[in-house]
Order: C-alpha cells, then sequence, then structure tokens
C-alpha cells in the first residue's frame, strides 16, 4: 500500500499559486519525499524531492513540515500546463525498489 | 539522445492472445519497473528488475511475466491469463544511487477486443 494520503482533487486559478498537501505520518526518519506529476496520458515526470529541508528548483518548491509528517507541492504561479495527476511518495533513494504510487491529486487549473 | 522507448504506443489484441511490450532504456540505469493504469486511477506496480537476470512482483503480477535478459531492455508479456489485460501501461527506470528518481516511458495502451 502507499505510504501517502492526498487529496483527490484540487481546483486553482491560473496566475495563483497552487498548493497540493500530502500526508506521509508514518515517515521513517532515512525516507525521502518524491513528487511526480502525470499529464493526461504521457508517463509520469519527475519534479522534486527533499528530506527534511525546503527545497525548490525550477519547477516548483517543496515544504516539509518540522515533524515530517506532512508535505506540500507549491507551483508558485500556476498555468493550464499544470493541469495533471501529482503524486507524492516516500523512500529511501538508493535502497528501496519497491516504488508504490497512491492514486494522486488531480489539479485543475481555472482560466 | 537518452530515454525510454516503449513500444507500441497502441496495441489491439483478441482476448486469449500472449502480447508482449517493449521497453527500452539508454540511459544505462540498473532498475526497471512495469506499472499499469486504469483509467482515472493512479499507478499499480506489476513487475520490477534491480539488476540482469532477476526481478520481482510487484503488487498485481499475476497474468503477466518479465524477463531482464539485457541491462537495457525489460519487456512485458500480457498473458491469456491476465483477467482484464485492458489498460494503460508505463515502464520506468531509475539509477540505484544518488537520488534515484523515475524515468517514464511514454506508454502503451492496450486494449482486448
Amino acid at each position: 500500500d502507499a505510504k501517502t494520503t492526498q487529496p483527490p482533487s484540487m481546483d486553482c486559478a491560473e496566475g495563483r499559486a497552487a498548493n497540493l498537501p500530502c500526508n506521509h505520518s508514518t515517515i521513517s526518519g532515512n525516507e525521502y519525499v518524491y513528487w511526480y506529476r502525470q499529464i493526461h496520458s504521457q508517463g509520469p515526470q519527475y519534479i522534486i524531492h527533499g528530506l527534511k529541508n525546503n527545497e525548490t528548483n525550477e519547477m516548483a518548491s517543496l515544504i516539509i513540515t518540522e515533524d515530517r509528517k506532512s508535505s506540500t507541492l507549491i507551483l508558485p504561479h500556476a498555468t493550464l500546463r499544470d493541469t495533471a495527476v501529482y503524486y507524492c511518495i516516500v523512500r529511501v533513494p538508493n535502497r528501496d525498489d519497491k516504488i508504490i504510487f497512491g492514486k494522486g491529486t488531480r489539479l485543475h487549473i481555472l482560466p | 539522445d537518452g530515454g525510454i522507448t516503449q513500444s507500441p504506443k497502441y496495441l489491439f489484441r483478441k482476448e486469449g492472445q500472449n502480447v508482449t511490450l517493449s521497453c527500452e532504456q539508454n540511459l544505462n540505469h540498473d532498475a526497471m519497473y512495469w506499472y499499469r493504469q486504469d483509467p482515472g486511477q493512479g499507478l499499480r506496480l506489476i513487475y520490477y528488475s534491480q539488476i540482469v537476470n532477476d526481478f520481482q512482483k510487484g503488487d498485481i503480477a499475476e497474468g503477466y511475466s518479465v524477463s531482464r535478459e539485457k541491462k537495457e531492455s525489460f519487456p512485458l508479456t500480457v498473458t491469456s491469463a491476465q483477467k482484464n489485460p485492458t489498460a494503460f501501461y508505463l515502464c520506468a527506470s531509475r539509477l540505484r544511487t544518488d537520488t534515484g528518481e523515475l524515468f517514464f516511458g511514454e506508454g502503451s495502451r492496450l486494449t482486448v477486443l
């Protein structure tokens, strides 16, 4: 079973920040949080990952709570092209080979 | 360019026929994966392989078979024992070091008539 829970769907207005939550209350100390997204009928794409510090790259920011039991993926200025399903998973990077995805969050960007 | 290639992109087969989906990567990745996706659902793990000549069952392996004779290739056979084979199939690979994020192919859509 997936170790994460996410809301099934969310809406966000174009140009606003999209904040996607993920709960991982049973996360262990050496597990990282990874985010992927899947645009309709394509293969998923890696977005970002982190352990305990906040991370930012050209696609998004990842905020992880101090107790590491939850995280938020932030798309700072959402566009229509960000409409996709977003998956949050937790795993140890160079060890966990069985990688399980949950059902993700379907994000709708509204014009 | 480096990447993962899945073929065919679309495939139609009659019920009772075995089907083999191809997955090739030139990223020199160690691990490879097969996932199944049904409409409106998430990804479910079928099989995965960490090294050549070795593979493990995922959560829904029944009715499927794989081989890993070469590092760059991980074909999936959907057998006639798979009761509901119509689905979108995704192959992925990753390095088993460092961040080890997954790289996915574009998928193969199988329709069984």
